[in-house]
Parts: structure tokens; sequence; C-alpha cells
């Protein structure tokens, strides 16, 4: 059973519009949680990332919004642009877990000129 | 600064072979890992390791094996490949730090096993 769950598996946006990721776990134990992008044949690459005692995080363009009540973070990304295609993965972790993430299956986000 | 650095990139082995894939990184980071990407299935560690001589299972340790004699060197070691281990694999590294940061990941190797 998965306990980081990205139930979209793709997602198309037309460019300069709001691009919405969305990541549910399951496990309340987890505290932190990343944001990772990823292009085809590189590696994963750090986005951004939040602590459970914050519900904003934003870094540019890219804000990610957590509700720990509700165990769901998401990914906004304002405006879109076309560089910005890629699998987006949630991850999460918590301290007894030491520093090993749980990884989501991704999201492709296609963003259209 | 090359940062996290895989050899090959690519590999295609035989049912029963066996291969060594090698990451090594130039950042001076204490944690390494091992993942495996699968199609919709995220990536899924397989080992870790906290520092130069120790290493760890995480969630699919079972066929393989991982060394870190070296702090900026982590191997994964397949002894007898299987169809079941084709898939994406990622090193990545990271500082050890009282809370968790984000690891830098390698450009991965694809590995096929027929």
């Amino acid at each position: 059973d998965q306990q980081v769950k990205q139930n979209s598996p793709s997602l198309s946006v037309q460019e300069g519009r709001i691009s919405i990721l969305n990541c549910d776990y399951t496990n309340s134990m987890f505290d932190y949680f990343l944001w990772y992008k990823k292009y085809p044949a590189e590696g994963p690459t750090f986005l951004i990332s939040i602590s459970s005692i914050k519900d904003k995080n934003e870094d540019g363009r890219f804000t990610v919004f957590l509700n720990k009540s509700a165990k769901h973070l998401s990914l906004h990304i304002v405006p879109s642009q076309p560089g910005d295609s890629a699998v987006y993965f949630c991850a999460a972790s918590a301290l007894s877990y030491g520093q090993n993430f749980v990884f989501g299956p991704g999201t492709r986000l296609s963003v259209l000129p | 600064n090359a940062g996290v650095t895989q050899t090959p990139k690519f590999r295609v082995l035989k049912t029963g072979q066996s291969m060594t894939l090698l990451c090594a990184q130039d950042m001076n980071h204490e944690y390494m890992y091992w993942y495996r990407q699968d199609p919709g299935m995220g990536l899924r560690l397989i080992h870790y390791s906290v520092g130069e001589g120790t290493t760890a299972k995480g969630e699919v340790p079972d066929g393989y094996n991982v060394s870190r004699l070296k702090k900026q060197n982590f191997l994964l070691g397949l002894e007898s490949a299987a169809p079941s281990q084709t898939s994406v694999y990622f090193c990545a590294s990271s500082f050890q730090t009282g809370r968790v940061p984000e690891a830098f990941f390698g450009q991965g190797t694809r590995l096929t096993v027929v």
C-alpha cells in the first residue's frame, strides 16, 4: 500500500496558467515533504520543501501548500512555462525514518505553448 | 563540480549474470542511497549508507548488495540478475544534519535483464 500517492499520472496546462499538482499521504508521522522535478534521462532535482510546522512555502513561481488534517499537499506553479514540463515527485519523511524519503509515483506535467 | 556520477548509464544483462553499479559523489556527503524507479511506482529505496563503512536495508533490498568502503563511493551489486530487476537505478547523496535535507541525484542507470 503506497504511503504517498499522486493520483494524477499526468496533467496538461496552457502556458501562463496555473499548474496544481496534488499529493496525499497516509502516514501521520510524516513531518517533512519535498517536491522533486525530473526531466527525461536525468536524475530528479530538488524543487521545494515544507516542514509540518508550516502550511505554505514559496520560492519564486513555486508554492507548496500543506494541509495536515487532510494529509494533503499541493504544488502550485504560477505562471506555468513550457520548461516546467517534467515529471514531479512528491516525497515525505518522518524523523523516525532518519533521512529516508518515501516517494510518490509522480505526475507528468505538460505545459502547452 | 560533478555532483553525483553513476556508471554505467546503460547495461543489458542476461539472467543470472552479475554486475556492479558505481556511484561517486564529490560533495563530501555522509549519506548515500540507491533507488530504483519503475513505472507507476515512484522511487523505492534499495539500500542506504549513513557513513563510510556502514550500510542498511531500504524498502526493496532483496537481490542486491552494497558496499561503502570510501566515503565518496557507494556500490550496488547484483549477484544473479533477474528480469524483475529491470529498472532505472538512481544513486543519491545528502548531508547529515539534524533535520532532513534534500538529496542530490545522479543521472541514473538503465538496466535491462533479459
